[in-house]
Parts: C-alpha cells; structure tokens; sequence
C-alpha cells in the first residue's frame, strides 16, 4: 500500500490526452510538499520528468505538464506518442516519514 | 554528463551484509544531497536513505533503520550504502539518485538478492 495513490493503469490512442492523478494527504502533498514525477521506461532506471510540480526538465517535451492542487498532483501527456508507453510515478516528501515517498506507480498503454 | 554508477549488488543469505557504492562524475558532488532508492522485483520504487551534504543530516525510510547505514566521501566523489541483517524483503534493484527531496539524475541500479 503506497503513501501516495495512482491509478494502477491509463490507456490512450495515439494523438490523444491523458491524465495520471496521484493523491496524497495531509502529511505530505496537502502539507504543501511538492509533487516530481518519473517515467520509467521498460528495463531502464526512472528518468524525472516533472519538479516541483509543474517543471519540465531540460530536454523533456512539453507534451508533458504538471499540476497540484490541495491534497493531489495530476501529469497530463498531449499528442500521445508510442514511445510514451512507460510507468510513471510520482513522489513526495512526507512530513509525518521525515522522507520521500512514491505512488505505486500507473502503466500507460499507447492503443 | 552527469553519470552515476552503482556497483556491490550480489547474492546473499538471510541475515548477511552487504556494501553498495556509487561512483558519481560529471558533477559537484560534494554540494547535493544524495539518495538511495530500491524497486523489488515487478514493484515499484520505494525511497531508502538521503545524506546531506557534507554528511551531518542522514534519513531513512521506517524498514531499514538500524540495519542501513548511508554514507558518503567527497573526496572520492562517492556514495555508499552498508546494509546489514539483510532479509528477503530487501532483494531489489538498488538505484544511487542525485537529490533529497526529489531525484534529477539515476544511475542504472544494482541488483540485490536475499536468499537462501
């Protein structure tokens, strides 16, 4: 059981939007610690992808954007792409912990 | 180029130890918090252990304490991770990540397994 929730799976056809939530609590989002998101493709190590909430890397597209608000965060990928097909989690810190904590991470499917 | 590079991982029995290192290049070293976080086999990825700086403020998630211990030198730009009484729930591929509070650079892991 992860601190912070996603959903298991998202699917989407190739062009179109998708959305990947990932909720929290008072310890750690609502407590206004920041949201950072990973995608990690098969047999590879997590790759960040989102800091901070709503800030993209250098080199990471902007198909790809980030939100929080109250008690969650939420990752949006426009303009779906094949290569997208990946886990992506997201993670916080937990004041409750005193550490970081990860959602059990949601497979995106490119249909 | 950043790059990290994690090296020690192996076969181990129930109660054994272990030493894992991270060689880091292409970067300050001395002047990032760095983390250990692990991914079991199919799971996924749970944060370990965080050290400051200069080694004065180190952090561990509720199921390693007092059995992990993290550790640094910046003069050899490396970080380490001695595990002991490892159990069976500890077998997982072991990553090295530049950061405390969230991961900007992964090295490609080192696997460790716990069994008999």
């Amino acid at each position: 059981q992860s601190v912070l929730t996603q959903p298991p799976s998202v699917s989407g056809a190739p062009g179109q939007r998708v959305t990947i939530s990932c909720t929290g609590s008072s310890s750690n989002i609502g407590a206004g610690s920041d949201v950072h998101w990973y995608q990690q493709l098969p047999g590879t190590a997590p790759k960040l992808l989102i800091y901070i909430n709503n800030n993209r890397p250098s080199g990471v597209p902007d198909r790809f954007s980030g939100s929080k608000s109250g008690t969650s965060g939420s990752l949006a990928i426009t303009g779906l792409q094949a290569e997208d097909e990946a886990v992506y989690y997201c993670q916080s810190y937990d004041i409750s912990l005193s550490g970081s904590v990860f959602g059990g991470g949601t497979n995106l499917t490119v249909l | 180029e950043v790059q990290l590079v994690e090296s020690g991982g192996d076969l181990v029995q129930p109660g054994g130890s272990l030493r894992l290192s991270c060689a880091a290049s292409g970067f300050s070293f001395s002047i990032y918090w760095m983390s250990w976080v692990r991914q079991a086999p199919g799971k996924g990825l749970e944060w370990v252990t965080n050290i400051k700086q200069d080694g004065s403020q180190k952090y561990y998630v509720d199921s390693v304490k007092g059995r992990f211990t993290i550790s640094r030198d910046n003069a050899k730009n490396s970080l380490y991770l001695q595990m002991n009484s490892l159990g069976v729930g500890d077998t997982a591929v072991y990553y090295c990540a530049r950061g405390g509070r969230h991961f900007d650079s992964w090295g490609q892991g080192t696997l460790v397994t716990v069994s008999s």
